[in-house]
């Protein structure tokens, strides 16, 4: 059973820059595409972006400015950097595995990020 | 303001059948595939339906989705107390090129 675990700081400044690790157990990292999505507090699913295995990436271009996303086969992990946060980025942040036609069939159990001074 | 149109909430009688909509365009799900996912209260989201009508191994069979034109259903059978969730639509946008989900629908079982 594959299993993934988001792990960062549950509070970060305005204006500095967020980072998650995501590890990944039960099934290898290659292979697939990994996904991050968020959810801020009582609203909808907004994704972020993926990275494949392999290094490329396609980030959601509301966000890609300041999106980057990296893998670290040999750790099982991929990680996620958003830059200069607002409040407007307080969310759970999830990370997910992408099946073929974009779907996520293996989810994280998602942190919460709180953007606040 | 979602991409994808979602009803914000249904309900139905334990037993029954409940069905919801999920309505974008021929840059989404006209031309991609939908998938569909249930979020417990306090916990993640969890795939139910893959490729518009395709069931993940574990999920029962009272789960069904279909696909027409622009739109997508995701139907209910057999409502538990248990189905009480919000459930979400995504698909690929090709012309935004991004994923995108649906604003999503809370699921009352009464």
């Amino acid at each position: 059973q594959v299993q993934l675990q988001e792990s960062g700081p549950g509070l970060v400044k305005p204006s500095e820059t967020l980072s998650l690790t995501c590890t990944v157990s039960g099934d290898s990292i290659t292979g697939y595409y990994w996904t991050w999505i968020r959810q801020p507090p009582g609203k909808g699913l907004e994704w972020i972006g993926y990275i494949y295995y392999g290094g490329s990436t396609n980030y959601n271009p509301s966000l890609k400015s300041r999106v980057t996303m990296s893998v670290d086969t040999s750790k099982s992990q991929f990680s996620l950097r958003l830059s200069s946060v607002t409040a407007a980025d307080t969310a759970v942040y999830y990370c997910a595995r992408r099946g073929g036609h974009l779907y996520f069939d293996y989810w994280g159990q998602g942190t919460l990020v709180t953007v606040s001074s | 303001q979602s991409v994808l149109t979602q009803p914000p909430s249904v309900s139905a009688a334990p037993g029954q059948k409940v069905t919801i909509s999920c309505s974008g365009s021929s840059s989404n799900i006209g031309n991609n595939y939908v998938s569909w996912y249930q979020q417990l209260p306090g916990t993640a989201p969890k795939l139910l339906i893959y490729d518009n009508d395709k069931r993940p191994s574990g999920i029962p069979d009272r789960f069904s989705g279909s696909k027409s034109g622009t739109s997508a259903t995701l139907g209910i059978t057999g409502l538990q107390t248990g189905d009480e969730a919000d459930y979400y639509c995504g698909t690929w946008a090709g012309s935004l090129s991004a994923g995108v989900f649906g604003g999503g629908t809370k699921l009352t079982v009464l």
